[in-house]
């Protein structure tokens, strides 16, 4: 069946990058698209960036120019790399595929505290 | 961006009691989806393309609107139904959430 299941460090000093990792089965990352989306403690969801089956990537504005998104395909794994983090960073980073024409399966989420 | 915002922030509904939740876009949008989240948990989908239920969701969930305006309905509460909605837009990137229903129960 579809699973997505992130991992990365819990905590991230300020100013430094972040590096998660979204690893897939179930399905093909040639066949469908995987986003990234966070929500921080006790708020609301925000869509970060996807990777598009075909392989190009597109960012929400307000992050594109600290972030970015990249896969390998043979590890059925997405990347997330988001540089110059602060405390409003602090949140957990989903993964998700499309299906339905929504946001169908996601991970478990990651919960990263940026904090020195 | 398309701004979405939900009303109630939050409502508080006993069993058998019918509850609406509505989503208002800042601009015109195609369809609605709708995630039901209960705490600790991630998203799942809820309602899709506006009125459609995914394989697993109660039948006793509806969803309808067009334009700028749409809208989540539970015929019959149940306990189980306790949880916060969230509506989203594919309309125009950035894809959009509101900022969320907290259903309680009464």
């Amino acid at each position: 069946q579809v699973q997505l299941m992130e991992s990365g460090p819990g905590l991230v000093q300020p100013s430094e990058t972040l590096s998660l990792t979204c690893t897939v089965s179930g399905f093909s990352l040639t066949i469908y698209n995987v986003h990234w989306l966070r929500q921080p403690p006790g708020k609301g969801l925000e869509w970060m960036g996807v990777m598009w089956s075909g392989g190009g990537t597109d960012y929400n504005s307000t992050l594109k120019s600290r972030l970015s998104i990249s896969r390998d395909t043979s590890k059925n794994q997405v990347f997330l790399e988001m540089n110059s983090l602060q405390g409003e960073d602090t949140t957990t980073y989903y993964c998700a595929r499309e299906g339905y024409g929504g946001f169908a399966y996601w991970g478990q989420g990651t919960l990263v505290t940026v904090s020195s | 961006e398309i701004v979405l915002t939900q009303s109630p922030a939050t409502i508080a509904a006993s069993p058998g009691d019918k509850v609406t939740i509505t989503c208002r876009a800042s601009s015109s949008v195609s369809y609605m989806y709708w995630y039901q989240q209960k705490s600790g948990a991630s998203p799942k989908l809820w309602i899709y393309d506006t009125f459609k239920l995914p394989p697993g969701v109660p039948n006793r969930f509806s969803g309808s609107g067009s334009g700028t305006s749409y809208s989540l309905t539970i015929n019959t509460m149940e306990t189980e139904d306790a949880a916060t909605y969230y509506c989203q837009q594919w309309s125009s990137t950035p894809w959009t959430f509101g900022g969320g229903t907290k259903l309680e129960l009464k």
